[in-house]
């Protein structure tokens, strides 16, 4: 079965620097997705960014950008001047290849983000 | 355009009542499923179904039940619930295929005493 790890379970990182949120998974597949996902206060899961597993290119959106190690199994998140509303749960997702079982999202325990003044 | 709707927000049960958690979409997602988010073990499978008519379990299963009856709808029944199952509950749809997103609602917290 495949594992997401995430080892920091939670980051502080004061307002208008960068944070970088790491995240680790294992797998034998070739072709797969990974995924950020916030969660503030309100509960909502909200996605951040996506990497699909045959693209060489990293991932950006504003200031969320990925690094992508495939070899590795690594998919790190890094935002960029952080503000106070980045301040949540960051859950890394894996999901699985279509077919031959569920179709759904393998999570992290989940990285706390504080935001400091 | 509602998204994924959840309801009950929150709800108390007792040791032994049994309810159901009700999700709705409307966006025409073929693949649904239910998770739980407990403190510190992010969130897990509870069942999923990729279709009208078929469901299958995830890594979660114990004490509860799902049909889908309709693309729409896929309800999930706590058959006799109980403390282990307090926790967060989360609904997800999605097409198929690996590259779309799941969209999330916006869960229901459980408490059982």
């Amino acid at each position: 079965a495949q594992t997401v790890t995430q080892s920091q379970p939670e980051m502080s990182v004061q307002e208008a620097e960068t944070v970088t949120l790491s995240c680790t998974y294992d797998t034998s597949e070739s072709d797969y997705y990974l995924f950020w996902y916030k969660q503030p206060p309100s509960r909502q899961m909200i996605l951040v960014i996506r990497q699909e597993a045959y693209k060489q290119q990293n991932a950006t959106e504003n200031r969320f950008s990925v690094n992508f190690q495939k070899a590795a199994k690594s998919f790190s998140l890094k935002i960029s001047d952080s503000q106070l509303g980045d301040a949540a749960m960051y859950f890394c997702a894996y999901r699985r290849p279509a077919g031959g079982g569920a179709d759904g999202l393998t999570f992290g325990k989940g990285t706390h983000l504080i935001i400091q003044p | 355009n509602a998204g994924v709707t959840q309801t009950p927000k929150f709800q108390v049960l007792k040791t032994g009542q049994s309810m159901t958690l009700q999700c709705a979409q409307d966006m025409n997602h073929e693949y649904m499923s239910w998770y739980r988010q407990d403190p510190g073990m992010g969130l897990r499978l509870i069942h999923y179904s990729v279709g009208a008519g078929i469901t299958d379990q995830g890594e979660v299963p114990n004490g509860y039940n799902v049909s889908r009856s309709t693309t729409e709808d896929f309800p999930l029944r706590l058959l006799s619930a109980a403390p282990s199952q307090t926790s967060v509950y989360f609904c997800a749809s999605t097409r198929q295929g690996r590259r779309s997103p799941l969209h999330f609602g916006n869960g229901t917290r459980l408490t059982v005493t």
